[in-house]
Parts: structure tokens; C-alpha cells; sequence
């Protein structure tokens, strides 16, 4: 059972260019999340989706597009990399409307942009 | 303007003593918190939790206060272990139409420090 895989580890991207972050989970999750991590700021949410094809914005979308094609993936593309998006990705998922046993995270994909 | 405050960025406390974490709110909307604890290039890992409806929750060395008309909850750790040494952060869950929803807003995290 390998939980949330999420791949790269790392990156480093010039700024303008795009990529996307792979999110997988195979736990059957109905729910799945986008976090990063900054110095000071906590994990803050980006985009979460509640089921295959349905998915809304969190906290912080601006710079980032997802899409969620099958309940397994949950993949976060950047359109145009920015210094600012340099941080800690984490991937999240859970089952739906249970909260009380938490979200399992991927382990991050470190993000530089020069 | 963040929800959840988490105004310790450190704690150092010593093996075999008691560590508390202290998280405040300012949803009122929030009805289900959370703990975490992170381990460097690690993912965080869920801790302990509690419902709204509770004032406290105990899980083995591991105790979460509620108290709600203050919209503040604590971790307690004890004693505390070397092996605790990590970056705690507090989350909260609001209420959605249909009961709890699986969106969690995270304070900015203590990290904790057990001195042997």
C-alpha cells in the first residue's frame, strides 16, 4: 500500500516555465488537496477536489490549474513559474466527510524557481 | 488574515516533562481541529483530533483541550519524548451543509524541540 506518491522530489524551474506535479493515492480517496509550505506561513491549501471531476479552490490558487480526470490523481500544473512559487508542495487525500482520521500527505516536491 | 494562529513558532522543553502546544481560532464556523506533526522531508502525519461537541480528547500520551467561548485548544505531550522533536501545526475544519467538510485551514506550526 504505498498511500500518496507524489513525484518529483524536486525541481528547480526557470521562471515562465511550466510544469506539472504528479499526485497519485491509491487508497480510493475520495478527497484530495494541494498544500505548500512556507517559511512562516503554515500549509496553506491551493486547490482540493471532492471526487473525480469536481474540484474548487483553496486559499491561494492564483498561479496554479488542476484537473481531476480519475479518483486517483490529482495532478497541479504551473502555467508560468514565478520565484514567488518557490516552496514545499505536499499532496493530501482522505475519505470524504471523514475528518476526525485526517488526511494522509505524499512526502513533497521541493519547488525552486530562479 | 489568518483563521488559525499558532503564536508560538518554538517550544524547548525537557525529556519526561510536560509540552503544551497552544492553537487559537478566529472562525467561529470551525467545528472539527486538528494536530499534525511534521518530521523534515517528511509529509505531516496526523495526530489527534476533536469534534466541537468534546473539551477534550486523550490518545495515549497525546491530549487535546477544546475550549471553545475562548476558540482556543491546546496539545499536551507527557511526558514528552526525544522522538517528539518536530514542527506541530493545528488545523481546523469548517462546517459545510451537509456536516464537516474535508477542507482543513493549518496555523503556521510550533516547532518543538525535547531535550534529552
Amino acid at each position: 500500500n504505498a498511500g500518496v506518491t507524489q513525484t518529483p522530489k524536486f525541481q528547480v524551474l526557470k521562471t515562465g516555465q511550466s510544469m506539472t506535479l504528479q499526485c497519485a493515492q491509491d487508497m480510493n480517496h475520495e478527497y484530495m488537496s494541494w498544500y505548500r509550505q512556507d517559511p512562516g506561513m503554515g500549509l496553506r491549501l491551493i486547490h482540493y477536489s471532492v471526487g473525480a471531476g469536481i474540484t474548487d479552490q483553496g486559499e491561494v490558487p492564483n498561479g496554479y490549474n488542476v484537473s481531476r480526470s480519475t479518483t486517483e490523481d490529482f495532478p497541479l500544473r504551473l502555467l508560468s513559474a514565478a520565484p514567488s512559487q518557490t516552496s514545499v508542495y505536499f499532496c493530501a487525500s482522505s475519505y470524504s466527510g471523514v475528518v476526525g482520521g485526517g488526511y494522509t500527505f505524499g512526502s513533497g516536491t521541493r519547488l525552486t524557481v530562479v | 488574515d489568518q483563521q488559525v494562529k499558532q503564536n508560538s513558532p518554538s517550544l524547548s522543553v525537557q525529556e519526561g516533562r510536560i509540552s503544551i502546544l497552544n492553537c487559537d481560532y478566529t472562525n467561529s464556523m470551525f467545528d472539527y481541529f486538528l494536530w499534525y506533526k511534521k518530521y523534515p522531508a517528511e509529509g505531516p502525519t496526523f495526530l489527534i483530533s476533536i469534534s466541537s461537541i468534546k473539551d477534550k480528547n486523550e490518545d495515549g500520551r497525546f491530549t487535546v483541550f477544546l475550549n471553545k467561548s475562548a476558540k482556543h485548544l491546546s496539545l499536551h505531550i507527557v511526558p514528552s519524548q526525544p522522538g517528539d522533536s518536530a514542527v506541530y501545526f493545528c488545523a481546523a475544519s469548517e462546517r459545510g451543509g451537509g456536516g464537516a467538510t474535508n477542507k482543513l485551514i493549518f496555523g503556521t506550526g510550533t516547532l518543538l524541540a525535547v531535550q534529552p
